[in-house]
C-alpha cells in the first residue's frame, strides 16, 4: 500500500476550483523531500505537472498550482476545464523505505 | 527533444525471466539518473527501481528487491531492467523515466500468466 494518501476522486463544473490533497508522514513529505505532481490522461503515460512542490514545467498552464505544508501537499486547479479530466498522482522520496513513493491517485471528473 | 523508447515487454509464465530495454535520446543520458515505474492494469503508479548515472547507487522497491536488477549501458544510451522469477502481480506497463521524472517513455507491457 502507498505511504502517500490521496482522496480517490474529486469533481467540479467547468470554471470551478478543485483541490487534491496528498497526505504523507515525517519520512517523506515532512522530511523536506520535494513533492511532485503528475497528470495521467486516459491511455497515456504520466506527465510531470508540478515539480519541487510548486514549480510548473514549461507548457503547463498556470491554472495548476502546488503547495506543501508539514506532512501534506495540495494541487489546486482553478478554472477547471474539460481536458483536465484525468488521474493525478503526488510523489516524493521516503527515507524509511529508501525509495520513491507515489500517492494513491485522484480521479478528477469534470461535470 | 527528449525521447525514451521502451521495449521487451511480453507475455511470460510465472517464474521465468525477462529483460526490458529503454533507448534514450535528446539529452545527455550518461549524466542522468534513471528510473523504472510500473502501473498494473487499472491501478496506480508504483516506483520500481532507480540507478544513478554511474550505477554506483541503486534503489529498489521492496516488491522487486532480489528479483529485479536495474542497469545501464551509457555507451549505448540504454537503460535495462532484468526481471527474474516474475509473478502474476508483476503484470503491468513498465515506464522508463528520466532523472527528475520530467520525461516518460510510452511504456512496455509485461503480462505474467500461466
Amino acid at each position: 500500500q502507498s505511504v502517500l494518501t490521496q482522496s480517490p476522486s474529486v469533481s467540479g463544473a467547468p470554471g470551478q476550483r478543485v483541490t487534491i490533497s496528498c497526505t504523507g508522514s515525517s519520512s517523506n513529505i515532512g522530511a523536506g523531500y520535494d513533492l511532485h505532481w503528475f497528470q495521467q490522461l486516459p491511455g497515456t503515460a504520466p506527465r510531470l505537472l508540478i515539480y519541487a512542490n510548486n514549480h510548473r514545467p514549461s507548457g503547463v498552464p498556470d491554472r495548476f498550482s502546488g503547495s506543501k505544508a508539514g506532512t501534506s501537499a495540495s494541487l489546486v486547479i482553478t478554472g477547471l476545464q474539460a481536458e483536465d479530466e484525468a488521474d493525478y498522482y503526488c510523489q516524493s522520496f521516503d527515507s524509511r523505505l529508501s525509495g520513491y513513493v507515489f500517492g494513491t491517485g485522484t480521479k478528477v471528473t469534470v461535470l | 527533444q527528449v525521447q525514451l523508447v521502451e521495449s521487451g515487454g511480453d507475455v511470460v509464465q510465472p517464474g521465468t525471466s525477462l529483460r526490458l530495454s529503454c533507448v534514450a535520446s535528446g539529452f545527455t543520458f550518461r549524466t542522468s539518473a534513471m528510473h523504472w515505474v510500473r502501473q498494473a492494469p487499472g491501478k496506480g503508479l508504483e516506483w520500481v527501481a532507480t540507478t544513478s548515472f554511474d550505477e554506483r547507487t541503486k534503489y529498489y522497491a521492496d516488491s522487486v528487491k532480489g528479483r529485479f536488477t536495474i542497469y545501464r549501458d551509457n555507451s549505448k544510451d540504454t537503460l535495462y531492467l532484468q526481471m527474474s522469477n516474475v509473478r502474476a502481480d508483476d503484470t503491468a506497463i513498465f515506464y522508463c523515466v528520466r532523472e527528475i521524472f520530467d520525461s516518460w517513455g510510452q511504456g512496455t507491457l509485461v503480462a505474467v500468466s500461466s
